[in-house]
């Protein structure tokens, strides 16, 4: 399996401040995909973003935007204008094109909103 | 539109017992797929199938079984139950071969505890 890696457990954000989540991972791959999961406490996974390895340009959610750099091997999360219903775990997710639908977890990050 | 629905969503078993978590969807969705989820560890992969009478092990398989009898149900067997099996259970699905990009749909986890 692949290896993501998310090196933040916890994050904390003022309200209507920025913040961003790291997440890098292994690959000898060219072409892959990379996701964003959100899960609040109710525990549900909700998919934030998505980022197709080929495409240059960097996705765009919304208040939830990524920066993708291949060569660096990182995909960070930026949440910009943080609202109280920000708050939950976040999760890093790599899947593998040419192989199959198996996604790759980071551990998670544990995003905190202050209002 | 129910999409993924896991039952039961919490559950005590004493050491030895056997179960089975059950998953359904009707988005008619070639892969399915079971996670758990620990703390600090992500999600991880169980066992998979790709359609209808397919299976495979995931990255975690001891202990668990399964079947696909049908492309709408995916059951979780637990063969003896182990308190290293306490965790939260997720099921998930896609699409099939032709949507790569497709994100995963979770069912609400199953939240499993082993005394």
């Amino acid at each position: 399996a692949q290896t993501v890696t998310q090196s933040q457990p916890e994050m904390s954000v003022q309200e209507a401040e920025t913040v961003t989540l790291s997440c890098t991972y292994d690959t000898s791959e060219s072409d892959y995909y990379l996701f964003w999961y959100k899960q609040p406490p109710s525990r549900q996974m909700i998919l934030v973003i998505r980022q197709e390895a080929y495409k240059q340009q960097n996705a765009t959610e919304n208040r939830f935007s990524v920066n993708f750099q291949k060569a660096a091997k990182s995909f960070s999360l930026k949440i910009s204008d943080s609202q109280l219903g920000d708050a939950a775990m976040y999760f890093c997710a790599y899947r593998s094109v040419p192989n199959d639908y198996k996604l790759s977890f980071g551990a998670g990050t544990t995003v905190t909103v202050r209002a | 539109n129910a999409g993924v629905t896991q039952t039961p969503k919490f559950q005590v078993l004493k050491t030895g017992q056997s179960m089975t978590l059950q998953c359904a969807q009707d988005m008619n969705h070639e892969y399915m797929s079971w996670y758990r989820q620990d703390p600090g560890m992500g999600l991880r992969l169980i066992h998979y199938s790709v359609g209808a009478g397919i299976t495979d092990q995931g990255e975690v398989p001891n202990g668990y079984n399964v079947s696909r009898s049908t492309t709408e149900d995916f059951p979780l067997r637990l063969l003896s139950a182990a308190p290293s099996q306490t965790s939260v259970y997720f099921c998930a699905s896609t699409r099939g071969t032709s949507s790569y990009n497709s994100p995963l749909h979770f069912g609400n986890g199953t939240r499993l505890t082993v005394t």
